[in-house]
């Protein structure tokens, strides 16, 4: 089973508010995936990182959406001005490589925002 | 179009009933994983198959890479069993996975 933490498991916001949510990844895996799931069951690929290093992001992310991996610390998703569309469940995966390795989901950030 | 495509979309079956899960998609899958989500939101992982078939309890997985098709199997379904079931892949020339909408599987008592 899965062993990544994600914190908070809910979080509330208003409209224009600053939404933090944190991850850390199974001991071991370097990489760190964060997943954005709506209410129609949609997935979509946010960001992803090696150790420190951003992989891959997509435009979204780079406008409002900030993350970062620091070396001992969690991994955070940060959205700087919150939108009601912004609400969401937030899943962060880890995984040993990126290539053809299993992902390991922890059980998300349930964002609202009023 | 939609690169991962699950049907059917829901699924009712009366508690011991056998349920049949199919994951079809457009990309070729360096992974392949079947993943159990509860309707409060955690996603588990069931299978890692990206070809064969795989077995794991009551859970049997067959995929088929030259088809790009998968299946789940789940045998003598339980109310527990009751959820979300997302089929995702991961591609050749992509870091992501690549989920589909989910098969909602509602096993009655």
């Amino acid at each position: 089973n899965s062993k990544v933490i994600q914190t908070p498991r809910y979080l509330v916001k208003g409209q224009g508010q600053k939404a933090k949510m944190r991850c850390i990844p199974e001991k071991g895996h370097p990489v760190v995936f964060w997943y954005q799931q709506n209410k129609n069951n949609e997935f979509k690929f946010l960001i992803n990182f090696q150790n420190q290093e951003v992989l891959q992001q997509i435009d979204m992310t780079e406008k409002r959406f900030s993350a970062e991996c620091p070396s001992n610390s969690p991994c955070s998703l940060e959205i700087q001005s919150s939108e009601a569309g912004d609400s969401a469940l937030y899943l962060c995966a880890s995984s040993l490589w990126t290539g053809g390795r299993e992902q390991y989901f922890g059980p998300g950030t349930r964002l609202t925002v009023l | 179009g939609q690169q991962v495509q699950q049907s059917p979309s829901s699924l009712v079956l009366q508690e011991g009933e056998n349920a049949e899960l199919q994951c079809n998609f457009s990309s070729t899958a360096t992974q392949l994983q079947w993943f159990y989500q509860s309707p409060g939101g955690s996603l588990v992982s069931l299978l890692s198959n990206p070809s064969g078939t795989k077995h794991t309890g009551r859970l049997t997985s067959t995929t088929v890479t030259k088809e790009r098709r998968s299946s789940l199997h789940i045998s003598s379904s339980q109310t527990t069993d009751s959820g979300t079931y997302l089929c995702a892949i991961e591609t050749s020339n992509a870091y992501k996975v690549i989920f589909g909408k989910g098969t909602h599987l509602h096993v009655l008592p």
